[in-house]
């Protein structure tokens, strides 16, 4: 059964770079997709991005510029890195994996982590 | 891209039905028959209820059941259970643009 572990800091300065890590336990990400979303408060869910374990990525058109996710196989760990951020990114943010379930098709997201929350502050 | 247009509420007793929609366009959902449908309860992480517009993963009870006509799709969920009071949000493949989630749906068990 696989599972997802979301860390890193819960408070970040406007303007600095958000950096998180979901460890992933039960599977390898040797294999599928791997996302990131965010929910702000209150608020619905954004899809952010994915990376492939072979290395392509796929972003949202609108965070595009922003966003960087990657992965290490030997830690079996993937990463979000978001720049120059604002209180607009205060959210929960979610990693989840995304599988492809019909051929052919879109990976979907069918395994999510708990969530960390990231609050934009100075 | 715009979020897709969801209802904010929707009701039902115990045993009735209740039917969310999940409006888009021609570049999300009425492009592709790659809808999802997640379920959030308070404080927790979405849980994947359907995928290509009316499949479900195992697990899911098939009281939960998808469709999709044009640009709209919809979530039913039948015999509803005190445990079915959530929020439901829809997603769509969309495209180069990867995926958009809809506006959420607070569903409320009378």
């Amino acid at each position: 059964q696989v599972q997802l572990q979301e860390s890193g800091p819960g408070l970040v300065k406007p303007s600095e770079t958000l950096s998180l890590t979901c460890t992933v336990s039960g599977g390898s990400i040797s294999s599928y997709h791997w996302s990131w979303i965010r929910q702000p408060p209150g608020k619905g869910l954004e899809w952010i991005g994915y990376f492939y374990y072979s290395g392509s990525t796929n972003y949202n058109p609108s965070l595009k510029s922003r966003v960087t996710i990657s992965g290490d196989t030997s830690k079996n760990q993937f990463s979000l890195n978001l720049s120059s951020v604002t209180a607009a990114d205060t959210a929960e943010y979610y990693c989840a994996r995304a599988r492809t379930l019909g051929v052919p098709g879109p990976p979907y997201m069918d395994v999510w982590g708990k969530g960390t929350t990231v609050t934009v502050s100075s | 891209q715009s979020a897709l247009t969801q209802p904010p509420s929707a009701s039902g007793s115990p045993g009735q039905s209740v039917t969310i929609s999940c409006t888009g366009t021609s570049s999300d959902v009425g492009g592709y028959n790659y809808v999802s449908w997640y379920q959030q309860h308070p404080g927790k992480a979405p849980k994947f209820m359907i995928y290509e517009v009316n499949k479900r993963p195992s697990g899911v009870p098939d009281r939960f059941s998808g469709s999709k006509s044009g640009n709209t799709a919809s979530l039913t969920v039948s015999g509803l259970q005190a445990e079915d009071e959530a929020d439901y949000y829809c997603s769509s493949y969309a495209g180069i643009n990867g995926y958009v989630f809809g506006t959420g749906t607070k569903v409320t068990v009378l």
